[in-house]
């Protein structure tokens, strides 16, 4: 099972929006509404911010939001923060003796 | 405050072996499944190992196929991670992470690194 690819790195300046793709098969995005975005500081665990494409845990802002369509899934940051500054990743159920597949991560960066 | 705490980690030399513990706290670990996450050092994120609720089912990466083997002991409410044959490529940072077809509680992982 092959990592799913997101792009490097993805900038926004304070107050825009930003989006970040993440690109599977149809063995694991294309066939599961299961995918997860994972945001991380540096040195720290990652935290849940999406769930099953577009849902929010309790609590979270409603700036991040998520999609997907076919094989590739997004997450947008609406309203852009310093605080949004910080790695992210997608994760998608897989199926079978492999469940979970992550992204590649991205690095988010406000400008 | 649900919570997941691990511990374990450190340096061993290649081929040697390590133990992971992961405990549990806020919630009743055993009515969900668990995984091992891990993350070298500069890298992404890479599913390690899943353990159903009972401890029936586990799966593995190809990774670490027949030198990691997960477990669980529900009475008392922890996961572990046994690595034997480890390698250098295994050094990471090891979280558990608890499963509802996301991982919504992470530990705040333990270092292992593999050196001579």
């Amino acid at each position: 099972q092959s990592a799913l690819t997101q792009p490097a790195s993805v900038s926004g300046s304070p107050g825009q929006s930003i989006t970040i793709s993440c690109t599977g098969t149809s063995s694991d995005v294309g066939s599961y509404n299961l995918v997860s975005w994972y945001q991380q500081d540096p040195g720290k665990a990652p935290k849940l911010m999406i769930y099953e494409v577009s849902k929010r845990p309790s609590g979270l802002s409603n700036r991040f939001s998520g999609s997907k369509s076919g094989n590739t899934a997004s997450l947008t940051i609406s309203g852009l923060q310093a605080e949004d500054e910080a790695d992210y990743y997608c994760c998608s159920y897989a199926g079978g003796s492999i469940p979970y597949v992550f992204g590649t991560g991205t690095k988010v960066t406000v400008l | 405050e649900e919570q997941l705490v691990e511990s374990g980690g450190g340096l061993v030399q290649p081929g040697g072996s390590l133990r992971l513990s992961c405990a549990a706290s806020g919630f009743t670990s055993s009515t969900y499944s668990m995984n091992w996450v891990r993350q070298a050092p500069g890298r992404g994120l890479e599913w390690v190992s899943y353990i159903s609720s009972s401890g029936n089912t586990k799966y593995y990466a190809d990774s670490v196929k027949g030198r990691f083997a997960i477990s669980r002991d529900n009475a008392e409410n922890s996961l572990f991670l046994q690595m034997n044959s480890l390698r250098d490529e295994d050094t990471a940072v090891y979280y558990c992470a608890r499963d509802r077809n996301r991982m919504d509680v992470w530990g705040q992982g333990t270092t292992v690194t593999v050196s001579s």
